[in-house]
């Protein structure tokens, strides 16, 4: 059963522009919400991370975007530079304790210089 | 430096061989966690554990073994009854209780193991 449902597959965008990634939920008990970036051959990493009390958290070029009622979140990167080629995962979970993480299918996102 | 450390980073193994991949931290986290990493299936959960001598079956369990008979430490053992094992494997940990306790993942660089 896949509970998160994380698209495009796959992203090319052109240096400068705006990358966005989608995710959706299936299980309303979440409440935790982070972002992993994964370079190739090495770990996953956190991005940046949201609960379900905002609509909006931003960290830099990174914004997380959050619409409770429709069970969707999403990640812009905006003015993506050619480093910010990567995998991206959305994953969510409930609270940030004893419960795992249940992550999307990810995101492949190659930025053109 | 606190990290994971995951080995082998690369393994080889024939059809019917049982192989061991070890995890250690040194971050003092309680709790340790096994992802499986397909193309386009994202991680998914293999085992983890919240104490020691403790462990809980994630999604895939079947053909894995685990055990936690120290805090730093989280084997995962691949044996022959994994119909396709041929994947890269992620060791994570993270903080359960306390004020440091952000919810965030720490990962290890991961193993692939390729099955001949």
């Amino acid at each position: 059963q896949q509970q998160v449902k994380q698209s495009p597959q796959s992203l090319i965008v052109q240096k400068g522009g705006i990358s966005i990634i989608n995710c959706a939920y299936e299980n309303t008990a979440f409440d935790y919400f982070p972002w992993y970036q994964q370079f190739p051959g090495k770990g996953p990493a956190l991005l940046i991370a949201i609960r379900p009390d905002v609509s909006e958290k931003k960290e830099g070029r990174f914004t997380i975007s959050f619409n409770k009622s429709a069970k969707q979140f999403s990640l812009h990167i905006m003015d993506s530079q050619p480093g910010d080629s990567a995998t991206y995962f959305c994953a969510a979970s409930i609270g940030t304790g004893r419960r795992a993480l249940t992550f999307g299918s990810g995101t492949r996102l190659q930025v053109q210089p | 430096d606190g990290g994971i450390t995951q080995s082998p980073k690369y393994l080889f193994r024939k059809e019917g061989q049982n192989v061991t991949l070890s995890c250690e931290q040194n971050l003092n986290h309680d709790a340790m966690y096994w992802y499986r990493q397909d193309p386009g299936q994202g991680l998914r959960l293999i085992y983890y554990s919240q104490i020691v001598n403790d462990f809980q079956k994630g999604d895939i369990a079947e053909g894995y073994s685990v055990s936690r008979e120290k805090k730093e430490s989280f084997p995962l053992t691949v044996t022959s009854a994994q119909k396709n094992p041929t994947a890269f494997y992620l060791c994570a940990s993270r903080l359960l209780q306390g004020a440091r306790n952000t919810g965030e993942l720490f990962f290890g660089e991961g193993s692939r193991l390729t099955v001949l």
